[in-house]
C-alpha cells in the first residue's frame, strides 16, 4: 500500500520549459490536492479536485493546470516554467468524512 | 477556517514533555482542532484531532479547555526524532470532502540531546 505516489522526486527545468508532475493514490479517496511549499510562506493550495471530473482553483493557481485523469490520478502541469515556480510540490489526498489529508513525499522543482 | 496563532519555535531536550499551545479565539461550534507534523524533507502527517476535552493516541495528547479558544498539543518524553514543524488547524472537518486545509507557518520544535 503505497498511499500517495509522486513522480518525479526531483526536477530541474530551464525557464520556459514545460513539465507535468504526476500523482497517483491507492487510498480510494475522492479528494485530491496540489500544494506548494516555499520557505517562509508555508503551504499554499494550487488546485484541488473534490471528485473525479471536477477541479477548482486554490490560492495560487496562476501558471499551472491540472487534470483529474481518474479517481486515482491527479496531475499538475507547468506550461512555461518560471523561476518563481521553484518550490516543493505536494500531492495530497483526503478522506471524505473527517478531511484528514495524506501527503505524498513531494517533488523538489528548481527552475533556472 | 478559523485563524490560529502558535509560537514560531520551541526548544527542548530529550526526555522532556513538550506542550505547544495554539490560540483560536474565533473557533466556531462545528470546528474541530487538528494537528499535523512535518519532518524535514517530508510532507505533513496527521497526528491528532479533537473537538473538546482530551484526546490521546500513540503519538500525542490534545487538551482542549471548555471554551475551546485554545488547545495544547502535548508530546511526552520527546526524542531527537520529534524535531519537526507542528501545525495547528481549526475548521469544520466533518464531511468536508474537497475542502483545502490552510496551513500557517507552524511551530518549529528543535529537540537537543
Amino acid at each position: 500500500n503505497a498511499g500517495v505516489t509522486q513522480t518525479p522526486k526531483f526536477q530541474v527545468l530551464k525557464t520556459g520549459q514545460s513539465m507535468t508532475l504526476q500523482c497517483a493514490q491507492d487510498m480510494n479517496h475522492n479528494s485530491m490536492y496540489w500544494y506548494r511549499q516555499d520557505p517562509g510562506m508555508g503551504l499554499r493550495l494550487i488546485y484541488y479536485s473534490a471528485s473525479e471530473g471536477t477541479t477548482d482553483k486554490g490560492e495560487v493557481p496562476n501558471g499551472y493546470n491540472v487534470s483529474r485523469l481518474n479517481k486515482r490520478e491527479f496531475s499538475l502541469r507547468l506550461e512555461s516554467a518560471a523561476p518563481s515556480q521553484t518550490s516543493v510540490y505536494f500531492c495530497v489526498t483526503g478522506e471524505a468524512e473527517w478531511n484528514i489529508q495524506y501527503f505524498g513525499a513531494g517533488t523538489r522543482l528548481s527552475v533556472l | 477556517l478559523a485563524k490560529t496563532t502558535q509560537p514560531i519555535s520551541m526548544d527542548s531536550y530529550e526526555g522532556q514533555e513538550v506542550n505547544i499551545t495554539c490560540s483560536h479565539n474565533n473557533i466556531a461550534t462545528n470546528d474541530y482542532i487538528t494537528w499535523y507534523q512535518q519532518f524535514p524533507s517530508q510532507g505533513p502527517r496527521f497526528i491528532i484531532q479533537g473537538y473538546k476535552t482530551k484526546v490521546t493516541n500513540e503519538v500525542a495528547s490534545l487538551f482542549i479547555p471548555a471554551d475551546r479558544k485554545s488547545s495544547t498539543l502535548s508530546l511526552p518524553r520527546v526524542s531527537l526524532s520529534d524535531t519537526a514543524v507542528y501545525y495547528c488547524l481549526v475548521g469544520d472537518m466533518s464531511n468536508q470532502a474537497g475542502t483545502a486545509l490552510i496551513f500557517g507557518k507552524g511551530t518549529t520544535l528543535s529537540v537537543s540531546s
